[in-house]
């Protein structure tokens, strides 16, 4: 079975500063894992996706996140936030199996103090 | 135009009253996805469809029901609505096999009074 964790439901950072939110996830099978954001009355968008190519991944906007299998992680990193970064941010990881369902972790909210 | 589409963007229905959620996709994808958005609980599946003829349930598919009319259109239907759906809804659709992303429609609002 597959899972997924975000560990902080609500991360504040100042613009300029880094950015860190946590997800850990559990499968039984070799894992794709994705970030999507979600901007505020908007759909969900694509950041960046791990499909078992490179460990660490760039995505669009300056956002990164690394596959650590030991960890059962992949959180994702900025170096330096900006306003528009403000959104909910969804970790998702899906299993390269036939069924090829997705889990949704459950969201973290990102406030940027100016 | 939207890779997907959704309508309506915006619904306030009443309790006891059927309402459908319409979604069409334009990247050719046989795989379509209806999620609900509640917060602090992500996203959870409702229905998915894998082609035409390929209608499965996903976590809480109680009190809704699915129609793929083609493989670009796959519609939600809410029978008999009550308060607890309402929630922000998602279609969505991926590739066949491998690992790609998806691609979300914008959502439908949908209250239920």
């Amino acid at each position: 079975a597959q899972s997924v964790t975000q560990l902080d439901s609500h991360v504040s950072v100042s613009e300029g500063t880094p950015v860190l939110l946590r997800c850990n996830y559990s499968s039984s099978y070799s894992p794709s894992l994705f970030w999507y954001v979600q901007h505020p009355n908007k759909g969900l968008q694509l950041l960046l996706k791990y499909t078992s190519a490179a460990t660490l991944v760039k995505g669009i906007n300056g956002f990164e996140a690394e596959f650590k299998k030991s960890e059962t992680s992949f959180h994702l990193t900025k170096p330096s936030a900006h306003m528009s970064d403000a959104a909910e941010y969804f970790c998702v990881v899906s299993e390269n199996s036939s069924a090829s369902k997705i889990i949704f972790g459950s969201g973290t909210r990102l406030s940027i103090r100016p | 135009d939207a890779d997907v589409t959704q309508t309506p963007r915006n619904r306030i229905t009443k309790t006891g009253k059927r309402i459908m959620l319409e979604c069409s996709q334009t990247k050719g994808h046989d795989r379509m996805y209806w999620y609900r958005q509640d917060p602090g609980l992500g996203l959870r599946l409702i229905y998915y469809s894998f082609d035409v003829k390929d209608i499965n349930k996903g976590e809480i598919s109680d009190g809704y029901s699915v129609s793929r009319q083609a493989q670009a259109k796959f519609s939600l239907s809410l029978e008999s609505a009550i308060p607890n759906q309402t929630a922000l809804y998602f279609c969505a659709t991926r590739p066949s096999g491998g690992a790609g992303g998806y691609t979300f429609g914008s959502g439908t609002r949908l209250t239920v009074v």
